[in-house]
């Protein structure tokens, strides 16, 4: 258990479906990430948040909407996804983004689009 | 952030020591070493970290070299559980620097009874 809870742990979806991942963090932190991970490949992070603020956006498709409606809450709002969507999504967060922390993990939100 | 070379893989035998490289040649002087395992399928867990000298916890211990060009991951006792895939992350400490971690291949740890 490592404060970072994310739902729900696996979700399967239709091509023209909307959904969202959600990610709760009772750490106090103040910085949260969402990464990809498909299969074979390294994690990729797609966003980062600080204090509700998006700070990063690592080029990802306009289909992945986040959502940081305060600190301790993280969504990710999927919609017309594509099969190579498909891969685990981790939420992670860190006291902040200074990158004195380290930063804690979810377990992730298995993926299927079909 | 300073690219990380790691061995693709690794074996250990239940009990003994499990020494874990990392080359990180370009490390930076505000560059910390950063070492997460994750269990398959699982959510990274942080190990340790350290910027010049040596660290170790309650998982496991970490030797920087003198001219911060490597580093070596030590479980001093693996078992079973410590199975898993090790990144190596070099991740950059300061303000307005984003925090994140640059994830590579890792290395895949096979402990064997």
């Amino acid at each position: 258990e490592t404060g970072v809870t994310q739902t729900p742990r696996h979700l399967v979806m239709g091509m023209t479906n909307k959904k969202s991942l959600k990610c709760e963090q009772h750490l106090g932190h103040n910085a949260m990430y969402w990464y990809k991970q498909s299969a074979k490949k390294p994690l990729e992070l797609m966003f980062v948040y600080s204090l509700e603020e998006r700070v990063e956006n690592n080029s990802v498709p306009s289909r992945f909407s986040p959502e940081c409606p305060n600190s301790s809450h993280l969504f990710l709002h999927l919609h017309t996804l594509q099969p190579e969507d498909s891969a685990l999504y981790l939420c992670a967060s860190s006291q902040d983004t200074s990158g004195r922390g380290e930063l804690f993990f979810g377990e992730g939100s298995r993926l299927t689009v079909l | 952030d300073a690219k990380t070379t790691q061995p693709t893989s690794m074996d250990c035998a239940e009990g003994r020591a499990a020494n874990l490289p990392c080359n990180h040649s370009t490390i930076s002087g505000n560059e910390y070493v950063y070492w997460y395992r994750q269990i398959h399928s699982q959510g990274p867990q942080y190990i340790i970290h350290g910027l010049k000298n040596n660290e170790t916890n309650e998982m496991a211990s970490l030797i920087i070299t003198e001219d911060r060009k490597s580093s070596t991951l030590i479980l001093p006792h693996a078992t079973l559980r410590d199975t898993a895939v090790y990144y190596c992350i070099v991740r950059v400490a300061g303000y307005n620097q984003g925090g994140k971690l640059i994830f590579g291949q890792g290395t895949e740890l096979s402990v064997k009874p």
